[in-house]
C-alpha cells in the first residue's frame, strides 16, 4: 500500500505567523496535488506538482516537491483566518487519486 | 457555471433503510468519482466512472453499495440496507479526462441511526 503521511495532524497558530505542513511517502510520486477543504465543503485543488525539486507559489502559499519526488511541503506566510481548513495532499496513480489524512489548520484572529 | 451538484446535503435515516445519493457532474466532464470521508479513514475512493462506464469499483465496501451512471449528467450511489457504520460524508467529483483537475461537490452527510 502506497500510503501518504501528512504531518502535523493539527496546527493552531495566530494570525500573521508562518506555518509549514508536510506530505511524505515511501514511494515515488508521479505527481502530487494539494487541496484545501473548508468545513461543510468539498476539497478544492490548490496546486499540482510534477517535477522533482519544483517550487510553486500561489500568493502567500509556497509548495515544494522533493528532489526524489517522495515528499512535499506547503508553507503559508503570514497566515490569515481565511487560511483555516483541512489541507490534503493526494497522489495520482493512473486515474486514482489517493489522499493523505490531512492537516487541520486553524488560524486564530 | 454550476459546479458538481449533490443531493441531499444531509440525510438521517434508520438502520436497514435504503439510501440514495445523487450527483450531477460538471457539464462536459467525462470522469466521475464517488468518495467517502470519515474521521477515521479520511477520503476513500469508492468507484470511478469514465464515459458513464464503471471502471473501478474496488473501493465499494460491500454488496450493500451500488452505483450507477445512466447518462453523462447523472449518477447515483445507493446503500441498501444501510448500517450505522455507513455514516460519513459522501462526495461526488468530476473531471475532464483521468488526470485533470478534480472538482468536488459539497458532499452528502449521511447519518444512519
Amino acid at each position: 500500500t502506497q500510503l501518504l503521511e501528512q504531518s502535523p495532524q493539527f496546527l493552531s497558530i495566530q494570525e500573521g505567523e508562518n506555518l509549514t505542513v508536510y506530505c511524505n511517502s515511501s514511494s515515488v510520486f508521479s505527481s502530487l496535488q494539494w487541496y484545501r477543504q473548508e468545513p461543510g465543503e468539498g476539497p478544492v485543488l490548490l496546486v499540482t506538482v510534477v517535477t522533482g525539486g519544483e517550487v510553486k507559489k500561489l500568493k502567500r502559499l509556497t509548495f515544494q516537491f522533493g528532489d526524489a519526488r517522495k515528499d512535499s511541503s506547503l508553507h503559508i506566510t503570514a497566515a490569515q483566518p481565511g487560511d483555516t481548513g483541512l489541507y490534503l495532499c493526494a497522489r495520482l496513480n493512473d486515474y486514482k487519486l489517493s489522499f493523505g489524512a490531512g492537516t487541520t489548520v486553524t488560524v486564530r484572529a | 457555471d454550476a459546479g458538481v451538484i449533490q443531493s441531499p446535503r444531509h440525510e438521517v435515516t434508520e438502520m436497514g433503510q435504503e439510501v440514495t445519493l445523487r450527483c450531477k457532474p460538471i457539464s462536459g466532464h467525462n470522469s466521475l468519482f464517488w468518495y467517502r470521508q470519515t474521521m477515521m479513514r479520511g477520503l476513500e475512493l469508492l468507484i470511478y466512472f469514465n464515459n458513464n462506464v464503471p471502471i473501478d469499483d474496488s473501493g465499494m465496501p460491500e454488496d450493500r453499495f451500488s452505483a450507477k451512471m445512466p447518462n453523462a449528467s447523472f449518477s447515483t450511489l445507493k446503500i441498501q440496507p444501510s448500517e450505522p457504520r455507513d455514516s460519513a460524508v459522501y462526495f461526488c467529483a468530476s473531471s475532464f479526462g483521468v488526470a485533470g483537475e478534480l472538482f468536488f461537490g459539497e458532499g452528502s452527510r449521511l447519518t444512519v441511526l
